[in-house]
């Protein structure tokens, strides 16, 4: 298994701030990704954080706004960059253990709130 | 893509089961979880299906059948404790997770 854990726990920033959210897994995973909760929604990819070479974003996501570091693999750092209240939501950070391609481990860390006022 | 439906709430009495539904439509399909979130916490890992059939763990059981793109999760002897929102996602092929909105359960005394 794998035990994931977030810093800050929650935040609340001033529009057209950025902040750097930080992921640290207690043992090497495989894959990293980024995922945000909107209120009252469900949850939608971010982007796949490559260690070593630029994240893998998805639609509607893009690298100025939110730049994604994976130096190596138990860590992975997510940047809310120029925020607007439409950013308030929470960030989370999931991780595939285990051998590639048979594993059914996919874990989230506790998770970042973040309010933009 | 994925589109992924699953009901929006359901309520039931302790002690009762409640079966969640999930049907799903996806480009490529590498397995269906659940989770449980409980309001303002992150999802906690339940259940995973890649193979069609039953997995059964305590309480919780989760059922695939994946020519007919359909899931469910089974609660059993449901506990006050159980009021949550389960999330059914779909993973594709690069591991990366597709969910539903979600069902919310209130188990009620």
């Amino acid at each position: 298994s794998a035990v994931i854990s977030q810093k800050p726990s929650r935040d609340i920033c001033q529009r057209g701030t950025s902040l750097t959210i930080q992921c640290q897994v207690d043992s090497q995973v495989t894959m990293m990704f980024w995922y945000r909760q909107q209120p009252g929604q469900s949850l939608t990819l971010i982007a796949t954080a490559n260690q070593g070479s630029e994240a893998t974003y998805e639609s509607g996501f893009v690298i100025d706004k939110f730049p994604i570091s994976r130096p190596n693999l138990t860590f992975s750092t997510l940047t809310v960059s120029n925020m607007s209240p439409e950013d308030s939501s929470i960030y989370l950070c999931s991780a595939v253990a285990g051998e590639l391609p048979d594993t059914d481990t996919q874990y989230f860390g506790p998770g970042t709130r973040l309010t933009v006022l | 893509g994925q589109n992924i439906d699953q009901p929006t709430e359901m309520t039931a009495t302790e002690g009762a089961i409640v079966q969640i539904n999930c049907t799903y439509q996806t480009s490529g399909f590498n397995g269906l979880f659940w989770y449980q979130q409980h309001a303002g916490e992150a999802p906690t890992f339940l259940s995973y299906n890649v193979l069609d059939g039953l997995e059964e763990k305590g309480r919780f059981s989760s059922f695939l059948s994946r020519s007919k793109g359909y899931s469910y999760l089974l609660l059993k002897e449901l506990q006050m404790k159980d009021s949550a929102s389960y999330l059914c996602a779909v993973r594709d092929y690069d591991y990366k997770l597709s969910f539903g909105a979600g069902t919310t359960v209130t188990v009620r005394a």
